[in-house]
């Protein structure tokens, strides 16, 4: 039973790039978030979507981009990468019982 | 705007104490939901319970308990006789709708053999 699958779990990229964190899950939850873990800040939302076609910010959404074309899957895409974005990125999923169901996260550095 | 707030950063304990983390919230909703969520040092983020504003009943589960009182807007955590595998960062989270959750900063505690 997969649950939520992250990739990578790790990347190093220089400022300016951009990239795609993946987000797939198997429990055919309707919700979908993504956080980010700064050390002292716990964890701050990003982007939320609570189905196939339906995105919102959340508490921090600058510098990043979602999409949801199908229950399975939820990317994060960051634009142009800056180093402010260093971080540890997590992606959950909950049938709307307000249990989140983490990935392992995914380790980001910007050089 | 919801706030949560874990004033203590961080708690040492040596085992077999007991440790209360503290969690206070900020919400203008009268229907609010309440979480707790344990980060063990492997990183993986593991939900422990969840609290509706109207159920005010304390709840115990196994060493771990759990204290709502919605008079101080408090809803601590104790886990009592501690043991090393506590160890963690553990975070209180409040959400209005029982689905988009904010989270505190977490309080890491650690337990000394």
């Amino acid at each position: 039973n997969a649950g939520v699958t992250q990739t990578p779990k790790f990347q190093v990229l220089k400022t300016g790039q951009s990239m795609t964190l993946q987000c797939a899950q198997d429990m055919n939850h309707e919700y979908m978030s993504w956080y980010r873990q700064d050390p002292g800040m716990g964890l701050r939302l990003i982007h939320y979507s609570v189905g196939a076609g339906i995105t919102d910010q959340g508490e921090v959404p600058n510098g990043y981009n979602v999409s949801r074309s199908t229950t399975e899957d939820f990317p994060l895409r960051l634009l142009s990468a800056a180093p402010s974005q260093t971080s540890v990125y997590f992606c959950a999923s909950s049938p709307f019982t307000g249990e989140l169901f983490f990935g392992e996260g995914s380790r980001l550095t910007v050089l | 705007a919801q706030k949560v707030t874990q004033a203590q950063t961080e708690i040492s304990v040596v085992e077999k104490e007991d440790v209360t983390l503290d969690c206070v919230y900020e919400t203008r909703d009268t229907t609010y939901y309440l979480f707790w969520y344990k980060q063990p040092p492997s990183g993986e983020l593991v939900f422990l319970i969840r609290r509706n504003s109207f159920d005010e009943q304390n709840e115990i589960s196994g060493r771990y308990s759990w204290n709502f009182q919605k008079s101080t807007s408090s809803f601590n955590f104790t886990i009592t006789a501690s043991q090393v595998v506590d160890s963690a960062v553990y975070f209180c989270a409040l959400s209005e709708n029982d689905y988009k959750l904010s989270f505190g900063a977490g309080t890491t505690v650690t337990v000394r053999a």
